[in-house]
């Protein structure tokens, strides 16, 4: 039982470069997340999915853009990347209300 | 704007005593409450949970108590034990589901 899978686990880019960070989740959950994990920020929330065809910003959505390919699948893109967006990255899928949510075991970007 | 607050950035406790993490949030419309547990290089995963319908939940040696009037949580861990060493994150859900900046907590043997 896999879960919330996330690849690459790690990634070193260079300043301009673009990348596709993959979330895929095996629970059949609607929702699905990205955050960032940076020291003394906690997790913050980049873009969100509450279902399948729909993607809606969170608090850091600068940057980055994102897909629901379809129930399973959600994908963080990252078009040119910048120094500032070095940090770990977090897939997220929720169930349904009054549930928690799973995460995968983090992507660590650093953009040089 | 951050929603849901961990003001304390860290906890230093000793083995077999209580820990408490406390959390306050902002947005009434939270109906649902998390606590979720990170080590390094791995994924949180959640703790306990409690919906706003209620005021305390257990399980084993955590307890989280939800304070609605004054818009607080709190994670109680009785006896703290060395691999409770780790982040502790408290997240909230309306729409969506947003998270403090965490705690991290180190218990001393």
């Amino acid at each position: 039982n896999a879960g919330v899978t996330q690849t690459p686990k790690f990634q070193v880019l260079k300043t301009g470069q673009s990348m596709t960070l993959q979330c895929a989740q095996d629970m059949n959950h609607n929702s699905m997340y990205w955050y960032r994990q940076d020291p003394g920020m906690g997790l913050r929330l980049i873009y969100y999915s509450a279902s399948e065809g729909t993607t809606d910003k969170g608090e850091v959505p600068n940057g980055y853009n994102v897909s629901r390919l379809n129930k399973r699948e959600f994908s963080l893109r990252l078009e040119s990347a910048a120094p500032s967006q070095t940090s770990v990255y977090f897939c997220a899928s929720l169930g349904g209300v009054n549930t928690e949510a799973f995460f995968g075991q983090g992507t660590r970007l650093t953009v040089v | 704007d951050q929603q849901v607050k961990q003001n304390s950035p860290s906890l230093s406790v000793q083995e077999g005593r209580i820990s408490i993490l406390n959390c306050d949030y902002t947005n009434s419309m939270f109906d649902y409450f998390l606590w979720y547990k990170k080590y390094p290089a791995e994924g949180p995963t959640f703790l306990i949970s409690i919906s706003s319908i209620k005021d305390k939940n257990e399980d084993g040696r955590f307890t989280v108590f939800l304070n609605k009037s004054a818009k607080h949580l709190s994670l109680h861990i009785v006896p703290s034990q060395p691999g409770d060493s780790a982040v502790y994150f408290c997240a909230a859900i309306d729409y969506k589901l947003s998270f403090g900046a965490g705690t991290t907590v180190t218990v001393r043997a």
